[in-house]
């Protein structure tokens, strides 16, 4: 069964600093991997997906299919970026459902 | 701009009571998803639906139910209340084709 794994509940960085908050999943087949976030009183929405190779707010992730891995990174981190980040996947062909990870809070300090 | 909206912020409801839970896109999504959020556990997925009175089983359906009887409109339904069932309900949408979900704002439910 697909699995995503986030395993940093709280993590907290200085403003400046890079910051990178893992994420791995398992499942054998090809999946579709996503970053969701939630900024305070705001609703989830969509963050990056790995198909689409781009850079939202200065993050990038990158898929490694090796590592299982889909890491969310930056290299300064700004106050604004202090949110809950989910991992999430979902199978390329397949129902349209996402499986997410157990999320990481993610505070800058100023 | 997708819309999702749910029909309460807040919920207070005691155990046992019937409780409803109504989600509203107006996009003319086919599928959509019912979750609760809750801290260290992410989001579970309790029932999805792809079509008008189409619904499937998620992660985390027992003591919840769904109705789809319009395409705009899902609603979660729990049949008795419990006090296990306090948590934060997600409700998202999305277009046939695409992964990416569209999410409300969440009812915060306490069953006392």
């Amino acid at each position: 069964a697909q699995r995503v794994t986030q395993p940093e509940k709280l993590l907290s960085v200085f403003k400046g600093a890079p910051v990178e908050l893992k994420c791995n999943y398992s499942y054998s087949g090809s999946p579709e991997l996503f970053w969701y976030v939630q900024y305070s009183r705001q609703r989830l929405q969509l963050l990056l997906r790995h198909i689409s190779r781009e850079s939202i707010k200065g993050f990038t992730a990158d898929l490694n299919k090796g590592e299982t891995s889909f890491h969310l990174k930056k290299p300064f981190a700004q106050e604004e970026d202090s949110a809950m980040y989910y991992c999430a996947l979902t199978l390329i062909q397949g129902a349209q459902k996402l499986v997410f990870g157990q999320g990481t809070r993610l505070t800058i300090n100023p | 701009d997708v819309k999702v909206t749910q029909s309460s912020r807040y919920l207070v409801k005691r155990t046992g009571e019937k409780v409803f839970l109504e989600c509203v896109q107006d996009m003319d999504h086919e599928n959509m998803f019912w979750y609760r959020q809750d801290p260290g556990l992410g989001l579970r997925l309790i029932y999805f639906s792809y079509d008008v009175k189409m619904k499937e089983k998620g992660d985390i359906p027992e003591g919840y139910s769904v109705s789809r009887e319009k395409k705009e409109r899902f609603s979660l339904i729990l049949e008795s209340a419990s006090t296990n069932q306090t948590s934060m309900y997600l409700c998202a949408s999305s277009t046939g084709n695409s992964y990416e979900q569209y999410f409300g704002p969440g009812t915060r439910l306490t069953v006392t």
